[in-house]
């Protein structure tokens, strides 16, 4: 079983849409999840950072964590065309132990 | 505000050329850095990181190497590029805890022919 396992897609949905991305992962020791969005050819960009069980909001976005069943979801919001792009989660231990380790990534398309 | 500087953006090389990839980081001080290469459909390989001049972890066993001359600065090097090499380079770098939240540069996609 990998680590964290994610939908490549592609996802395709109507404008104003609410956009459902989701991670699953297999170790419970995993205490910080972000998530980033990688516009073709450029550098992911971080869009949030949690490390809590629970929601987190910023604007649009709404990041969940249930890690009881080790699940973390990013909704999207009025999803609008410039939302197309790969999303990216991302999780560590913390500390110095282990890595930063990456989902696959889900390409979205918002068509107008 | 911090920023990153990488690279060069896009390059083409001969298998068998060496190769010179540079990070630079700027508005902080003893950041982590780290080397990531992004395979299509592969997600995001951490290659090296580094917490501090000089010292450097490499995560994968290759023919690349990584230095880091300066506080914040990274490079990444090969004496002789394989077309396995081919691929898309990205920098990054976080303060705090070392594996705590990442911040990219721009990338640089390597196609070796």
């Amino acid at each position: 079983q990998k680590e964290v396992e994610q939908d490549p897609g592609p996802l395709s949905v109507p404008e104003g849409a609410i956009v459902s991305l989701n991670c699953t992962y297999s170790n419970s020791a995993f205490q910080y999840f972000m998530w980033y969005r990688q516009y073709s050819r450029k550098g992911p960009e971080l869009l949030m950072y949690t490390y809590s069980s629970g929601n987190k909001e910023d604007g649009r976005f709404t990041a969940q964590v249930d890690k009881s069943s080790k699940y973390i979801s990013l909704f999207i919001r009025d999803s609008q065309p410039s939302d197309s792009a790969t999303y990216l989660c991302a999780m560590s231990y913390g500390g110095s132990q282990g890595n930063l380790i990456f989902g696959k990534g889900t390409k979205l398309s918002v068509k107008p | 505000s911090q920023t990153i500087h990488q690279w060069p953006a896009t390059l083409v090389q001969p298998v068998g050329s060496p190769l010179s990839l540079e990070c630079t980081v700027e508005g902080t001080s003893n950041p982590n850095l780290y080397w990531y290469r992004q395979a299509a459909g592969r997600g995001l390989q951490l290659l090296f990181y580094s917490i501090g001049i000089d010292q450097i972890s490499s995560e994968v066993p290759q023919n690349l190497s990584a230095s880091r001359p300066q506080d914040r600065q990274f490079i990444l090097s090969s004496k002789k590029l394989l077309l396995s090499d081919s691929g898309f380079y990205l920098c990054a770098w976080s303060v705090g805890g070392l594996w705590s939240e990442a911040f990219f540069g721009q990338g640089t996609r390597l196609t070796v022919v």
